[in-house]
């Protein structure tokens, strides 16, 4: 089945450093991919919509000059957390709607992020 | 877009029982998705039911749709240790971008 695959899984930084999540659709296009938050125990915030060839369309609250999206090719969409602060420690997972009929959409397997 | 309320928040059954969840929305849809999440995963897609189907089969899922009282049901039966879970449902109204509620955590007691 169509896979989306993200990277990196886990990942530990310094406060201020900046962070780049990649997230590919591997055997499918994806114009489209869902960027989400997740804290835990709790449910996924969509942050934001990566749209192929033009900017991203943020979600009320979600600072776009601090999650920078990249959406360059048809299969690829990377989110930057941009001078990382131990508060944007968080789960944070992509998805991509399958373009092959059936309006479901595959999530990558999320990425950990820790800021000490 | 907005998000499905899935109801209870948690569930604790024995293996073999049979475990409901409920969801519940506020507008009209296109149609409506369940994912499950392991924990520390992504999501996995398991079922999606079209607002003009009222029930739908997926192995041992069974997923209705009640457009009237906006909600939907996910029951899996014979339930087994590894459907230890969370389970969301997601509405679609347009556009694929779907948004969450907290989602039901069940536990499948071996």
């Amino acid at each position: 089945g169509a896979v989306v695959s993200q990277h990196p899984s886990r990942v530990i930084c310094k406060s201020g450093t900046s962070v780049k999540i990649e997230c590919r659709s591997l055997d499918f296009q994806a114009t489209t991919m869902f960027w989400y938050r997740q804290f835990p125990k709790q449910s996924l915030m969509l942050m934001a919509t990566s749209n192929e060839g033009s900017k991203a369309t943020y979600e009320q609250g979600v600072e776009k000059d601090k999650f920078l999206i990249n959406h360059a090719s048809l299969t690829l969409s990377t989110l930057t957390v941009t001078s990382a602060h131990p508060e944007d420690s968080s789960f944070y997972i992509c998805s991509a709607p399958w373009t092959g009929g059936g309006d479901i959409q595959y999530f990558g397997a999320g990425t950990r992020l820790s800021v000490l | 877009s907005q998000q499905g309320e899935e109801d209870p928040q948690a569930l604790s059954i024995q293996e073999g029982e049979n475990a409901t969840m409920n969801c519940s929305y506020k507008t009209s849809i296109n149609n409506l998705q369940w994912y499950r999440q392991n924990s520390g995963r992504g999501l996995v897609h398991l079922i999606l039911i079209r607002s003009n189907e009222r029930e739908k089969h997926s192995g041992r899922l069974r997923v209705t749709l009640d457009t009237s009282k906006k909600s939907s049901s996910l029951l899996i039966t014979a339930s087994r240790a590894a459907d230890t879970a969370s389970y969301f449902c997601a509405p679609e109204t347009s556009g694929s971008r779907l948004t969450f509620g907290e989602g039901t955590q069940l536990t499948v007691n071996p």
